[in-house]
């Protein structure tokens, strides 16, 4: 099944404990992208990746970190979580970042930061 | 750069209403539109989009949407609403940066 998975779903941490969330797709897809949704503000894109070994800042990128090794693969860093990290993040992929390509989104981690 | 704005934040109809969200994009050229779709606890999915051609382009579990260059809108409708259509709809647009969502309109069905 084609898909976009996250984990862990579900995290509690405390402020500065570094961690790390994966996303995975095996859709062979090249554009790659993180966002974090808090109520109100809908979706931001916080980093996104063209493709292996490329990436770049979105809107709201202080504060995380990312990689792409693999095509398959773009975890999210936090190097120091804080409390404002609070938030719902999803990973989401697509063939290309050609203008016309749909979005696969993974089903999203709950992040708290106490 | 382009922005979507969703002017209303939270919509209650009855089960079998017909239903219209609004979605209002800006950007100078013709963008790539999309409505997506959140149900509680899961992630989004795409209900539609729109990249040229017919206005009125349809979607997944029957919505539809129609394309309005001059009112710079893409307003999202369903005839018949089911009480399984409660769950939260982004607007979404894309230009010469990647995507833009709204703010997301929150959906509730009553009996």
């Amino acid at each position: 099944e084609a898909q976009v998975t996250q984990n862990p779903r579900y995290l509690i941490t405390v402020t500065g404990k570094k961690l790390t969330v994966t996303c995975s797709q095996n859709m062979n897809h090249e554009y790659m992208s993180w966002y974090r949704q808090d109520p109100g503000l809908g979706l931001r894109q916080i980093y996104y990746s063209m493709n292996v070994e490329v990436t770049d800042k979105g809107d709201v990128p202080e504060g995380y970190k990312v990689s792409r090794k693999e095509k398959r693969n773009f975890p999210l860093i936090l190097e120091s979580p804080s409390p404002n990290q609070t938030s719902l993040y999803f990973c989401a992929s697509s063939l290309s970042r050609g203008l016309n390509n749909e979005q696969f989104f993974g089903p999203g981690t709950r992040l708290t930061v106490l | 750069a382009q922005s979507v704005t969703q002017p209303d934040i939270h919509i209650t109809v009855s089960e079998g209403a017909s239903l219209e969200l609004r979605c209002n994009y800006s950007y100078g050229a013709t963008p790539y539109l999309f409505w997506y779709v959140q149900s509680p606890g899961q992630g989004l999915q795409l209900l539609l989009k729109y990249f040229s051609g017919d206005t009125l382009v349809q979607g997944i579990k029957g919505f539809e949407a129609e394309f309005k260059r001059s009112q710079s809108s893409f307003n999202l409708r369903k005839p018949s609403v089911h009480w399984s259509d409660a769950a939260e709809y982004f607007c979404a647009v894309r230009g010469n940066t990647p995507l833009v969502f709204g703010k997301g309109t929150r959906l509730s069905v009553i009996a």
